[in-house]
């Protein structure tokens, strides 16, 4: 099976454009999580979807948001861009519902100017 | 916010040295997972202990958890320098919630 796939890899905006990042999941899985990571902060849990729906919510501001297809295909948006958005977005699939073992794509690194 | 806190944050050994990593964290868990990440890429998963299990192997791997000093710890034997990487312990504390990861310990196999 094809692993997690993320789209694009790199990415470079400026403060106040919004982004969008992509997550195939595996085939089959049905849930997808979303992390942030930074130098700083370390992984931070941003949401999990799980048939189209969220199913959690990590403490980050209303600027992250995402969605699930019926697919499971998910893509989650950071409007109005801050400098301490850069970062790796990594998102991570499993069959179901924090099933023990999550399979991670190889992220996106965000960079903000 | 983190629940685990790995120690060391950072180690260098010698190809074929035995390297230990150590985790803690501060709430009661449904299991703790290690997973490896390679120059900022994704991670790996490498191992799953349950709460009610005190050791498990896997290959080079050696995982211990003590639920009574909410620590566990990770053992790679005969490190190779294939091993370099940084390591995350991360905890779930019941079924439906996410993982709370650590702040990794990054690992130097020098060859």
């Amino acid at each position: 099976k094809a692993g997690v796939t993320q789209t694009p890899r790199y990415l470079i905006k400026t403060r106040g454009q919004q982004v969008t990042l992509s997550c195939s999941p595996i085939s089959g899985h049905r849930s997808v999580s979303w992390y942030q990571q930074t130098p700083g902060q370390g992984l931070q849990f941003l949401f999990e979807y799980f048939s189209e729906t969220q199913r959690n919510k990590g403490n980050f501001p209303g600027r992250f948001s995402g969605r699930q297809f019926s697919n499971s295909r998910s893509e989650m948006n950071v409007s109005t861009l801050e400098l301490g958005d850069s970062a790796l977005y990594l998102c991570a699939s499993s069959p179901d519902r924090y099933q023990e073992t999550q399979y991670f794509g190889p992220g996106t690194r965000l960079l903000v100017l | 916010s983190q629940q685990g806190e790995e120690d060391p944050q950072a180690l260098s050994i010698q190809e074929g040295e035995n390297a230990t990593m150590n985790c803690s964290y501060k709430t009661s868990i449904n299991n703790l997972q290690w997973y490896r990440q390679n120059s900022g890429r994704g991670l790996v998963h490498l191992i799953l202990i349950r709460s009610n299990e005190r050791e498990k192997h896997s290959g080079r791997l050696r995982v211990t958890l003590d639920t009574s000093k909410k620590s566990s710890s990770l053992l790679i034997t005969a490190s190779r320098a294939a091993d370099t990487a940084s390591y995350f312990c991360a905890t779930v504390s019941s079924g439906n919630t996410p993982l709370v990861f650590g702040k990794g310990t990054r690992l130097s196999v020098i060859a």
